[in-house]
This record gives structure tokens, sequence and C-alpha cells, in this order.
């Protein structure tokens, strides 16, 4: 079975900019949470999706958004980029029951110049 | 919100040497992972581990939910477990906190 994919794998941008990030779940799970990985806060919850439902939600600026489309797949948005949003953006999927566990993709890292 | 707290924060050892990392949680969880990241930065499940014990090969686990903590063995350590080690738990709110990691250097 594919492991969960992420696209792209690197991305510069410039502050002021936005920016959608993507991922694919593991074949036949319906769940796929976000996170954002930075040195000086560490891996921090942006928000999870199952069945295209937005089922919860981190304590993030509404400039963070995402989706999810009907065969699972995910995508993340970020609006007006800052220079703090430079981080290594992690996606994450499970099967969607509980409990349950989660199988990491490789990751986006952003950086924002 | 739950917290979660890892210690040591860093671990040096020598190639062959074995150590423990401990995860410490605030709250009752339904939910438990060790994860290692590599120089890369992919997440690699190590543990689903809620509760009682589990090994795999030279590395083992065990979660006493109770007492809230979980202990990460790793024995013969070998270069290649360089790292960070996160624990990660859900306390039924459909989301990982995750611990502030160990990182472990493995000399030879």
């Amino acid at each position: 079975k594919a492991g969960v994919t992420q696209t792209p794998r690197y991305l510069i941008k410039t502050r002021g900019q936005q920016v959608t990030l993507s991922c694919s779940p593991i074949s036949g799970h319906r769940s796929v949470s976000w996170y954002q990985q930075t040195p000086g806060q560490g891996l921090q919850f942006l928000f999870e999706y199952f069945s295209e439902t937005q089922r919860n939600k981190g304590n993030f600026p509404g400039r963070f958004s995402g989706r999810q489309f009907s065969n699972s797949r995910s995508e993340m948005n970020v609006s007006t980029l800052e220079l703090g949003d430079s981080a290594l953006y992690l996606c994450a999927s499970s099967p969607g029951g509980v409990p349950y566990e989660q199988y990491f993709g490789p990751g986006t890292r952003l950086t924002v110049t | 919100g739950i917290q979660v707290e890892q210690s040591p924060p860093d671990l040096i050892l020598q190639e062959g040497a074995n150590s423990t990392l401990r995860c410490n949680f605030s709250d009752s969880v339904n939910n438990l992972q060790w994860f290692h990241q590599n120089p890369w930065g992919q997440l690699i499940n190590l543990f689903y581990i809620p509760s009682g014990t589990k090994q795999n090969g030279r590395l083992s686990a065990t979660t006493v939910a109770t007492e809230r903590y979980s202990l990460l063995y790793i024995s013969s350590s070998q270069t290649t477990d360089s790292g960070v080690y996160f624990c990660a738990v859900d306390n039924y709110g459909q989301n990982f906190v995750f611990g502030p990691g160990t990182r472990l250097s493995v000399l030879p």
C-alpha cells in the first residue's frame, strides 16, 4: 500500500503571497490531519478533515484553511503569507475511526522570504 | 488542553548502549503514539500504544495509562537511531498533541 504523499516537497514564497499544499492519504483512509512544525513552537495541530468535513480545528488564524475532496485528498491553503509561516507542514492520514493510528507524509517545507 | 512532557530533552549515547525515553501527559488519553523523526523531517511510526507493552526488535514501549506516562526503550543503540523521538497523545479530541521531543545522538 502506498504511503501518504505530499506535494510539493519544498516551496519558497514571498511575504503576502498565498500557497496551497496537497496531501494524498493512504488508500482507504478517510481522515486527513495537518500539522505545522517550527523550531520555536514544535509540532502543532492545524485541522482535521473526515469525509469532506472539517471535524476539528487547532488554534491558528483564519489565514489557514483547508478542504478535503471526495477521494479523501486534502489541500491546505495559507493566504497573506507571513515570515513566521515558514515551517515544515506535515499531513497525516488515518482510517477515521476512534481510536486511530496516524501515518505521516514526508512533509512540505515552506520558506517565506 | 492536555499537556505532554518528554524527558530527557537531549541524550547522547555511545553505540551499543541502552536508553529509556519518557513521556508524561496530564490527562487520560485514548491514543498514544511514538514517532522517530529522521533528518529529512519524516515522522516514522514506532508504536501505537494507548496502554500496555509492545516490542519491535530492539525497541519496546510501555504505557501506564492510569499513571499517565509512557516509556520508550531502545536497546543496543545504533547510529541510525539518531534523531528526534516524539510522543503524541489524543484525549478524545480527534487531534494529536505532541510533546517537545527527545533529541538522541548515538556516537560510533
